[in-house]
């Protein structure tokens, strides 16, 4: 596809169940990030993939969360034993560093609900 | 590390009003700067950017001007209309091996007719 595709759209979940949201980034990216925005809140940094470097995983809230990317191209945040606060929508966004300066696309994200 | 903030919202605004808002930065080396947008119901998107110290980014009549002094990338737009209502962040690429992007914590922005 022509931009970041993220599924699901929307995810409703109960308390204590594990959720996995999947991210194919735009072709060719080497950059891949996770975000996550709280109802009226700002950006919440989770994990940056950069090429075959390790990820930046300074983000992620606890141990119940990771991610992964597989073969520098499609990525899986998994969250075990969701709790209600993890309800938000989670965002990934892939780009490529070059002259200019990184642009960054997003996609249209994942709400993820925990009842 | 690197950081940015930028002022507090919510904003409201008549139509036609002078828009500034303001954003400032910690970083190591000489980052590019971001302005994103999200527009209501919409995914964030890039606004415009600065990659050099006095570099001037523009689009749809925002302006922002990178200024190494005071290490800020003020937004700017002399006319706002109603449809510039959205969520505004400010972001930067530090220029160093895998740094990542680092946002602000956005502005919200509402103009009123």
């Amino acid at each position: 596809g022509a931009g970041v595709s993220q599924s699901p759209s929307n995810k409703v979940t109960e308390k204590g169940k594990d959720v996995e949201l999947r991210c194919d980034p735009i072709s060719g990216h080497t950059a891949l990030y996770w975000y996550r925005q709280s109802l009226g809140q700002g950006l919440e940094f989770l994990i940056y993939f950069q090429g075959n470097s390790a990820p930046d995983k300074s983000g992620l809230p606890s141990d119940r969360f990771s991610a992964e990317r597989t073969g520098g191209s499609v990525s899986t945040l998994t969250i075990q034993r969701t709790q209600q606060e993890d309800s938000a929508v989670y965002l990934c966004a892939s780009g490529s560093p070059g002259t200019g300066g990184e642009k960054l696309f997003f996609g249209s994200g994942t709400q993820l609900s925990v009842l | 590390g690197n950081s940015v903030t930028q002022m507090e919202g919510p904003v409201t605004l008549s139509e036609e009003a002078f828009l500034t808002i303001n954003c400032t930065y910690t970083a190591t080396g000489y980052p590019s700067l971001f302005w994103y947008v999200q527009y209501p119901g919409e995914g964030l998107q890039l606004l415009l950017k600065a990659t050099k110290a006095d570099d001037k980014g523009s689009n749809k009549g925002f302006e922002a001007t990178y200024r190494k002094e005071t290490t800020s990338f003020h937004l700017e737009k002399g006319s706002v209309q109603v449809s510039d209502s959205a969520v505004y962040f400010c972001a930067l690429k530090s220029d160093f091996g895998n740094e990542k992007l680092t946002f602000g914590t956005g502005t919200r922005l509402t103009i009123i007719p």
